[in-house]
């Protein structure tokens, strides 16, 4: 069964560092979304991509933020100053379609500790 | 704007019991779906079920199945027959278009849910 992958498991960084997180979509998914969940909390939506270009992010995504699909696989989350803030389990999905009742699969994601 | 509440943050049943998850949403949109997720310690999030607002019957899925109460903007997991393997987080979320097409998920908070022998 197809699956999403996340690389690393997880990543312990430095304060102000930038760290990338990488994420295999489903091959014939079209639609790519990050989601955060720090440790105890709930899942929050951080930012949607399709066509090459962000759909929609949230009030979190700001401008330390970004996303990258550089070749035809890979879905990229860029930290560019990692703040303690940012320790939390990072999801990425994907789906096939935009309809409310397409499925996101979800990656087993990538823990980051900011230290 | 969407909310999901979840108002049971732990939840312990005998196993071999039926135990029921709450949820409630609050949405605007004509159309949305509703989805439980299970995280077992490990992290991961796992599909269990969903059900779309225009359905007319409750959706199941083996063990799980979904009380939806549309009157009353509810969507509660129904876990039958509980195995210690069901001990884990588990979350509702909505499903919700957005302008310039796309979707994503709203999250509730979370019910932990402990199956005992």
């Amino acid at each position: 069964e197809p699956e999403v992958t996340q690389t690393p498991s997880h990543q312990v960084t430095q304060m102000g560092q930038e760290v990338i997180l990488r994420c295999v979509p489903i091959s014939n998914h079209l639609y790519f979304y990050w989601y955060r969940q720090i440790l105890g909390q709930k899942v929050e939506f951080l930012v949607s991509f399709y066509n090459n270009e962000i759909s929609e992010k949230s009030e979190i995504f700001d401008d330390q933020f970004s996303v990258e699909r550089p070749d035809g696989s890979n879905f990229t989350l860029k930290i560019r100053s990692t703040k303690l803030e940012d320790s939390a389990m990072y999801f990425c999905a994907s789906s096939d379609g935009l309809a409310v009742y397409n499925e996101q699969f979800f990656g087993p994601g990538t823990r980051l500790t900011v230290l | 704007a969407q909310k999901i509440t979840q108002t049971q943050p732990g939840m312990f049943v005998q196993e071999k019991e039926a135990v029921t998850l709450d949820c409630t949403y609050d949405t605007s949109d004509p159309s949305y779906g509703l989805f439980w997720y299970k995280q077992p310690s490990s992290g991961e999030m796992i599909f269990l079920i969903y059900q779309g607002s225009y359905d007319q019957q409750n959706a199941t899925e083996g063990r799980y199945s979904l009380n939806f109460q549309k009157a009353r903007k509810s969507a509660n997991l129904v876990i039958s027959a509980s195995q210690l393997g069901d001990s884990a987080m588990y979350f509702c979320a909505m499903s919700s278009t957005f302008t310039g097409g796309g979707n994503k998920l709203t999250f509730g908070t979370g019910t932990q849910l402990k199956v005992e022998l």
